[in-house]
């Protein structure tokens, strides 16, 4: 089935280390995102990317890095300078170019830093 | 962008129907009306779109006001899987990076 898997669910990390989130999707998507989302609060763009080996900044990217080497995925690292990384963070993908159409979203990752 | 008002939260029963209102009055001529609903530790799913005319599908339905300031997510049996925050979203014709800006949106609890 088509869709975008998220991986690791769950992941602890100690505070100073980097972490990879992967973001794989077969929907044939050019474009992808990523989001973080606080407990009670909506949504909030990290990164997003249009094409291969191409992505654009959303409102928080500080302390976040991503590549999109290959169509399919776009993974997402969370550096030592992200102050506060222990959060939900979700991976979508949508036609680009067509706003009226959906983004799919992943099951999401949740990170906690210890 | 324009921004998007919600109730925090909102109950309903179980088989009856469900008005989620929505009040954008900042919204421009081409701001498409989205709405999305997260089930708990899920990621949104999409249920419906609409520019100026109302909207059906097999989710729900949406009614979008006359002047466009206002819209209104139809569920019409809620069933207890409809539990979930429903966000209502403004999404430019323009937008070509899918900046979904998501607010709190409001929680929908249903009772059996």
């Amino acid at each position: 089935d088509g869709g975008i898997t998220q991986s690791p669910k769950y992941l602890f990390r100690k505070e100073g280390q980097n972490v990879t989130l992967s973001c794989e999707q077969n929907l044939n998507h050019d474009a992808m995102y990523w989001y973080r989302q606080d407990p009670g609060q909506g949504l909030r763009l990290i990164y997003y990317s249009q094409i291969v080996n191409d992505f654009q900044k959303g409102d928080i990217a500080e302390g976040y890095s991503v590549s999109r080497e290959k169509k399919e995925s776009f993974p997402l690292t969370v550096t030592s300078a992200q102050k506060n990384p222990t959060a939900f963070y979700l991976c979508a993908s949508s036609i680009w170019g067509d706003s009226t159409g959906e983004l799919f979203f992943g099951e999401g990752s949740r990170l906690t830093v210890l | 962008d324009a921004k998007t008002t919600q109730p925090n939260s909102m109950e309903s029963n179980e088989e009856e129907p469900v008005h989620l209102p929505c009040n954008h009055s900042t919204i421009s001529g081409t701001d498409y009306i989205h709405w999305y609903r997260q089930l708990p530790s899920q990621g949104p799913e999409y249920v419906i779109h609409g520019l100026t005319s109302n909207v059906n599908n097999r989710m729900a339905s949406l009614a979008i006001a006359e002047d466009r300031k206002s819209s209104t997510l139809i569920l019409h049996r809620a069933t207890l899987r409809d539990a979930a925050v429903y966000y209502c979203i403004l999404r430019d014709l323009y937008n070509q990076g899918g900046k979904l800006i998501f607010g709190q949106g409001t929680e929908l609890s249903v009772k059996p």
